[in-house]
């Protein structure tokens, strides 16, 4: 089983619908996680954090169930801008203490006029 | 947010030579990490290269193949040895803010490699 697991997609959906994205992780001892958002040729940039009670910055909300071990992104009102491949990523941190951030391969969303 | 500069942006290389991706940052760090993309996959950590010290590689990732220098604070070096054609990719270094504790990891805009 893959660490961090998504979706591929991709999601084509209208501007102004709301999608949602899932993902699934592995590892029970994760500690923390993160939407990424990479648009195409670029390098991934952080989207926002996930915490516990999950959170909400403007359109995106972001939540977090550790019993499923279960992490979702949700985007309302789509705008074109918002089309990029969002990666789910969790942080692993190992016995030594150092972390690692495992990647998933990324859900991709096109909005379209 | 730290700002990262990497070089060369992108390169062609003909199998059996090697290439170097430099890494440069705008603040001292105590961690660089090296990741690879293959197309259509995501983000595979390669190594975590600490000053001082000698990389840690990951599993299936070999020093022979992947040498790395970090000479100091800012700076690293990951060469990618004896080319084939399967280690055409995207390689990225990131950074975690020092200090931050956030896991939120920033990136160079990545160096594309294809190898003929």
């Amino acid at each position: 089983r893959k660490e961090v697991e998504q979706d591929p997609g991709p999601f084509n959906v209208p501007e102004g619908a709301t999608v949602a994205f899932n993902c699934t992780y592995s590892n029970s001892a994760s500690q923390s996680f993160f939407w990424y958002r990479q648009d195409c040729r670029k390098e991934p940039k952080l989207l926002m954090s996930v915490y516990s009670s999950g959170n909400e910055d403007g359109r995106f909300t972001a939540q977090l169930n550790r019993a499923s071990q279960y992490i979702s992104l949700l985007i309302r009102d789509s705008k074109l801008s918002d089309s990029a491949t969002y990666l789910c990523v969790v942080n692993m941190r190992r016995v030594t203490g150092f972390q690692k951030l495992v990647f998933g391969t990324g859900t991709r969303l096109l909005v379209s006029p | 947010s730290a700002v990262i500069s990497q070089k060369p942006s992108r390169d062609i290389c003909q199998r059996g030579t090697s290439l170097t991706i430099q890494c440069q940052v705008d603040s001292q760090v105590t961690m660089m990490f090296w990741y690879r993309q293959q197309p259509g996959q995501s983000l595979t950590l390669i190594a975590t290269a600490n000053q001082g010290s000698e990389a840690t590689y990951e599993s299936g990732f070999v020093i022979d193949k992947f040498p790395i220098s970090r000479p100091n604070l800012t700076f690293s070096t990951l060469t990618v040895s004896n080319l084939s054609p399967e280690d055409s990719s995207i390689y990225l270094c990131s950074v975690e803010e020092q200090g931050a504790g956030t896991g939120e990891l920033f990136f160079g805009e990545g160096s594309r490699l294809t190898v003929l």
